[in-house]
């Protein structure tokens, strides 16, 4: 079975700067998408970002953007120019049937 | 509507009462996927749909808890004789297609809490 890891539990930013988020992740499976969403107190999962597992190049979404390693099996989140409301739960999830979610990290943006 | 939609947002329960959550797609989306999210962790996978098929349901963490979608639209997720540790947001989640890159689009979740 597919399994997802995020270490940190909670991460602390500054508002404007930035911050990273670590995922890594477990599989046997050649194909497969990656995926960053964010979960507010309102509990709406909202997608951040997504990668391909077969591209190289790591996705950018605005101030959004990711550190892709297949080999290492590394996902990270990369929050540039961090703001008051990016503040929430960050989950890392993996996909090639069903999706499976880590366990989450609770950013806080400080002012 | 343009979001999924769960019903109801709140649900309290006694121990041993049935329940039954309502889970609206997005108009159109094939897959459907049932979460169960405890306070402060991640969603753990229930289930899984491909419009009226259920091809996964090893999330489901015993056989008190059921999912049907008999049309390929809507979904209820239904657990019998509710026990507290079934106390948690279910989450409801729907894509276009089954292929891999389709995103997840969420509702809002069903808060059950079991007395």
């Amino acid at each position: 079975a597919q399994t997802v890891t995020q270490s940190q539990p909670e991460m602390s930013v500054q508002e404007a700067e930035t911050v990273t988020l670590s995922c890594t992740y477990d599989t046997s499976e050649s194909d497969y998408y990656l995926f960053w969403y964010k979960q507010p107190p309102s509990r709406q999962m909202i997608l951040v970002i997504r990668q391909e597992a077969y591209k190289q190049q790591n996705a950018t979404e605005n101030r959004f953007s990711v550190n892709f390693q297949k080999a290492a099996k590394s996902f990270s989140l990369k929050i540039s120019d961090s703001q008051l409301g990016d503040a929430a739960m960050y989950f890392c999830a993996y996909r090639s049937d069903d999706m499976r979610f880590g366990a989450g990290t609770r950013l806080t943006v400080k002012p | 509507g343009a979001g999924v939609s769960q019903s109801p947002r709140y649900k309290v329960a006694k121990r041993g009462q049935d329940v039954a959550l309502r889970c609206d797609p997005i108009s159109g989306h094939v897959s459907l996927f049932w979460y169960q999210q405890a306070l402060g962790q991640g969603p753990e996978f229930l289930t899984y749909f491909q419009n009226e098929a259920q091809l996964d349901k090893s999330g489901l963490p015993s056989d008190r808890f059921f999912a049907e979608r008999p049309e390929g639209s809507v979904s209820t997720l239904k657990i019998q004789r509710t026990q507290q540790e079934d106390s948690a947001v279910y989450l409801c989640a729907s894509t276009r297609g089954g292929s891999y890159n389709s995103p997840l689009h969420f509702g809002n979740g069903t808060r059950l809490t079991v007395t």
